[in-house]
């Protein structure tokens, strides 16, 4: 049991260049999300997936495209990379929407660099 | 002003201790509050979660909530080097935000 992985764990880009982090999750769980975090801004959230076949916005969706694959996988898009995308991004699910006493359990996290 | 606010730190305490840890949110409709522990380089892990008012203890922890000053802390009793990490307060109303997070530091 695995839990929640995230492929790469690591990656540099340039300005431009697109690429998609891929998120696996193996508890059934029928919520995921995607977060970004900041130095001193904490975890923002991207876009979220309530069900399979289900996508919506965060607080910073802007620049980022998703898709709820099945309901063990949940993609991130960067369609055109731009520096002030570097960060650290956190795929986690969740057995329900994120409400009342439910639990989000997070991957490990991809270091993405912007150049 | 932002929907969760924490301070920063470093909180800085002595092992065998209690760190207090608080954390004050905007919207008065949140309706559940969770502490998350993040050691460096690594992803969050839940500690606890709270909905109601007052206090709700699991071992060393203990969340207290008070919906009507908009205010969640978590208390760590006899902390130890191990407990040295960010604590991020996350609030969910239609989603969940997050803390930028208080980091804490265990002295030995």
């Amino acid at each position: 049991n695995a839990g929640v992985t995230q492929t790469p764990k690591f990656q540099v880009l340039k300005t431009g260049q697109s690429m998609t982090l891929q998120c696996a999750q193996d508890m059934n769980h029928n919520s995921m999300y995607w977060y970004r975090q900041d130095p001193g801004m904490g975890l923002r959230l991207i876009y979220y997936s309530a069900s399979e076949g289900t996508t919506d916005k965060g607080e910073v969706p802007n620049g980022y495209n998703v898709s709820r694959l099945n309901k063990r996988e949940f993609s991130l898009r960067l369609e055109s990379a731009a520096p002030s995308q570097t960060s650290v991004y956190f795929c986690a699910s969740s057995e329900l929407l994120a409400g009342s006493t439910d639990t989000q359990y997070f991957g490990p996290g991809t270091r993405l660099t912007v150049l | 002003q932002k929907e969760v606010e924490q301070n920063s730190g470093p909180l800085s305490v002595p092992e065998g201790a209690i760190a207090s840890l608080n954390c004050t949110y905007s919207d008065r409709g949140s309706q559940s509050f969770f502490w998350y522990r993040q050691y460096s380089g690594k992803s969050p892990e839940l500690i606890m979660f709270i909905y109601s008012n007052g206090d709700k203890e699991d071992g060393r922890f203990t969340a207290q909530l008070n919906k009507a000053s908009q205010y969640v802390s978590l208390l760590i009793r006899d902390s130890q080097p191990s407990d040295s990490a960010t604590y991020l307060c996350a609030v969910n109303l239609n989603d969940m935000r997050f803390g930028a997070g208080t980091r804490l530091t265990v002295k030995p």
